[in-house]
């Protein structure tokens, strides 16, 4: 079955440590998303990718960084700057740019929590 | 920044009754889209209206887009205990090729068997 898979499922992160999240899908979409999720609160967009090779800040991308060297993947660490990381983490995918009007296809993310 | 506002922020109604959630926005859209978030887990997608529909069915849901007063609202027919859930409205730009989805706040809808 095609989908999105996160890992890990729970992470925790030391004073200044950076910490990477992964994120694998494979229903071969070229766009890619990372959102942060507070308690109680909606999605908020960190990166997203269109296309392998480039992304862009979202709205809260201090603290963190992104890679997209494959189609597939979109691993997001998270690093020392980002000093209120606890939050829950979720990746998503469509298909890429050109197409309006698509969903996005979401994996069930990783609950990040500060030692 | 957020664009969409459920109401109401929480909801709790009997099995079998209906459940309707409304949705607003503050920008044109191209389309709105509505998902659902089991505690815990990732968003489902359920439905998306574009901008030149009024409604759109699918299943036990019905879903309504007022352009005019931008806001939309989900309605879902006789609940089921298994619809207990967040539900997300999200709106996409009017520029087609940027995907960029906006979520809204939630509304979290207990369903008491």
């Amino acid at each position: 079955d095609g989908g999105i898979t996160q890992s890990p499922k729970y992470l925790f992160r030391k004073e200044g440590q950076n910490v990477t999240l992964s994120c694998e899908q494979n229903l071969n979409h070229d766009a890619m998303y990372w959102y942060r999720q507070d308690p109680g609160q909606g999605l908020r967009l960190i990166y997203y990718s269109q296309i392998v090779n480039d992304f862009q800040k979202g709205d809260i991308a201090e603290g963190y960084s992104v890679s997209r060297e494959k189609k597939e993947s979109f691993p997001l660490t998270v690093t020392s700057a980002q000093k209120n990381p606890t939050a829950f983490y979720l990746c998503a995918s469509s298909i890429g740019p050109g197409i309006s009007n698509q969903p996005q296809h979401f994996g069930d993310g990783t609950r990040l929590s500060i030692l | 920044s957020q664009q969409g506002e459920e109401d109401p922020q929480a909801l709790s109604i009997q099995e079998g009754e209906n459940a309707t959630m409304n949705c607003s926005y503050k920008t044109s859209i191209n389309n709105l889209q509505w998902y659902r978030q089991n505690s815990g887990r990732g968003l489902v997608h359920l439905i998306l209206i574009r901008s030149n529909e009024r409604e759109k069915h699918s299943g036990r849901l019905r879903v309504t887009l007022d352009t005019s007063k931008k806001s939309s609202s989900l309605l879902i027919t006789a609940s089921r205990a298994a619809d207990t859930a967040s539900y997300f409205c999200a709106t996409g730009p009017p520029v087609v090729g940027n995907e960029k989805l906006t979520f809204g706040t939630g509304t979290r809808l207990t369903i008491i068997p």
